[in-house]
């Protein structure tokens, strides 16, 4: 089975300032790669997402996140966050076999300071 | 499109009591599963499906019995509810490196 490290807990950053959220799995076999978001109290939305193709992958409200298969990491990226980013985040890796299970890691805070 | 439909969104519970969270999907997709989210935990899947009349254990399985009758429904049953099972649970289906979740159940077992 996978295991998925997210590094930080918890990301404090003032408003603007560029933020990085770190992802590791434990697998060099072909995985898809996700981050999903969840705003209080509610489910959770798919930022963005890799299954193939460019490593650098764009996802929604200014996103993105670079897949590194020799360090078997997928960070996440955005050059300016805004108060609405507050949030949880979560990295997710499937399998490419099975395509079907997901494992996810334990989520970052992120905390946008005005 | 509904997608992933999971009741009730919120339930208060004793202790001891028993309950079945609900979920249903109409994408036909083969793969079901059910989470819990605790604080600093992340998701933690409970069980799965990979198909009617298929289910396995999960991470956390105890304390909770699914079935699969038909590809759309995937029930979750506490059987005797503790204080521990106060989580958000999320049921999901999922096709080939996509997975779709329902809104999340709050519950909270006093």
């Amino acid at each position: 089975a996978q295991s998925v490290t997210q590094l930080d807990s918890q990301v404090p950053v003032f408003e603007e300032a560029p933020v990085e959220l770190r992802c590791n799995y434990s697998s060099s076999v072909s995985v898809y790669l996700f981050w999903y978001v969840q705003y209080p109290n509610q489910g959770l939305q798919l930022l963005l997402k890799y299954l193939s193709g460019s490593t650098l992958v764009k996802g929604i409200n200014g996103f993105e996140a670079e897949f590194n298969k020799s360090q078997t990491s997928f960070h996440l990226r955005k050059p300016s966050v805004h108060i609405s980013d507050t949030a949880e985040y979560f990295c997710a890796v499937s399998d490419r076999d099975t395509g079907n299970q997901f494992y996810f890691g334990t989520g970052t805070s992120l905390t946008v300071i005005p | 499109n509904a997608g992933v439909t999971q009741t009730p969104k919120f339930q208060v519970l004793k202790t001891g009591q028993s309950m079945t969270l609900q979920c249903a999907q109409d994408m036909n997709h083969e793969y079901m599963s059910w989470y819990r989210q605790d604080p600093g935990m992340g998701l933690r899947l409970i069980h799965y499906s990979v198909g009617a009349g298929i289910t396995d254990q999960g991470e956390v399985p105890n304390g909770y019995n699914v079935s699969r009758s038909t590809t759309e429904d995937f029930p979750l049953r506490l059987l005797s509810a503790a204080p521990s099972q106060t989580s958000v649970y999320f049921c999901a289906s999922s096709y080939f490196g996509v997975i779709y979740f329902g809104e999340g159940s709050w519950l909270t077992v006093v």
